[in-house]
């Protein structure tokens, strides 16, 4: 089984609630990343964290908030979200930032009230 | 930015059938592609991935092929099994874009038994 874990699994909020995602790699990796899966629409990048560095922002709203505070931990903060955040949040890591593949943990199914 | 197109969005096949999903792309500088499975409830994994100086690579019973000057790449599986049912992406990226990923919109594919 894949390295990547993700916490919690399933996720039930308001729209005033603060919630926080988390993922963490076991594989020695040195990039992670965030990625949004909505229904009938691509896989969307979030964020790309390299050597805890975010190295991208991909026009991602404010109400969502990463944190990188070492390479086997990212997390996802969560504010004021919206219905139509709900989704479920891939998290993915990689041995570095330039080409190499990437290894998706399992996701959180996140539903926004 | 890449923009990556994924056709068909749903593929129906008879087992021992094979089954071809296409992907376009936009930016010529792109020169990694790689190709997701997720089944159902899972996170998604590379099945097979192709660089810009190859124009075809194969393992087993899954190939992909890419033509450079049409832009554009395809998956191919040989002998479908049911096991190959499942969600599969197409994605892009260049290297001076670190290993940002942009995905296509996805194909499911059935195979009916």
């Amino acid at each position: 089984e894949t390295g990547v874990t993700q916490t919690p699994r399933h996720l039930v909020m308001g729209m005033t609630n603060k919630k926080s995602l988390k993922c963490e790699q076991h594989l020695g990796h040195n990039a992670m990343y965030w990625y949004k899966q909505s229904a009938k629409k691509p896989l969307e990048l979030m964020f790309v964290y390299s050597l805890e560095e975010r190295v991208e922002n991909n026009s991602v709203p404010s109400r969502f908030s990463p944190e990188c505070p070492n390479s086997s931990h990212l997390f996802l903060h969560l504010h004021t979200l919206q219905p139509e955040d709900s989704a479920l949040y891939l998290c993915a890591s990689s041995q570095d930032s330039l080409i190499h593949e990437q290894f998706f943990g399992p996701g959180t199914r996140l539903t926004v009230l | 930015g890449e923009n990556v197109e994924q056709h068909p969005s749903t593929l129906s096949v008879q087992e021992g059938d094979s089954a071809v999903i296409k992907c376009t792309y936009s930016d010529s500088a792109s020169n990694y592609f790689p190709w997701y499975k997720q089944e159902l409830g899972k996170r998604p994994q590379l099945i097979i991935d192709i660089r810009s100086n190859v124009g075809e690579k194969k393992d087993q019973r899954i190939a992909v092929t890419l033509n450079k000057t049409a832009k554009h790449f395809s998956l191919h599986i040989t002998e479908t099994q049911p096991e190959d049912s499942a969600v599969y992406f197409c994605a892009a990226s260049r290297r001076a874009a670190g290993n940002k990923l942009t995905f296509g919109g996805g194909t499911r594919v059935l195979v009916k038994p």
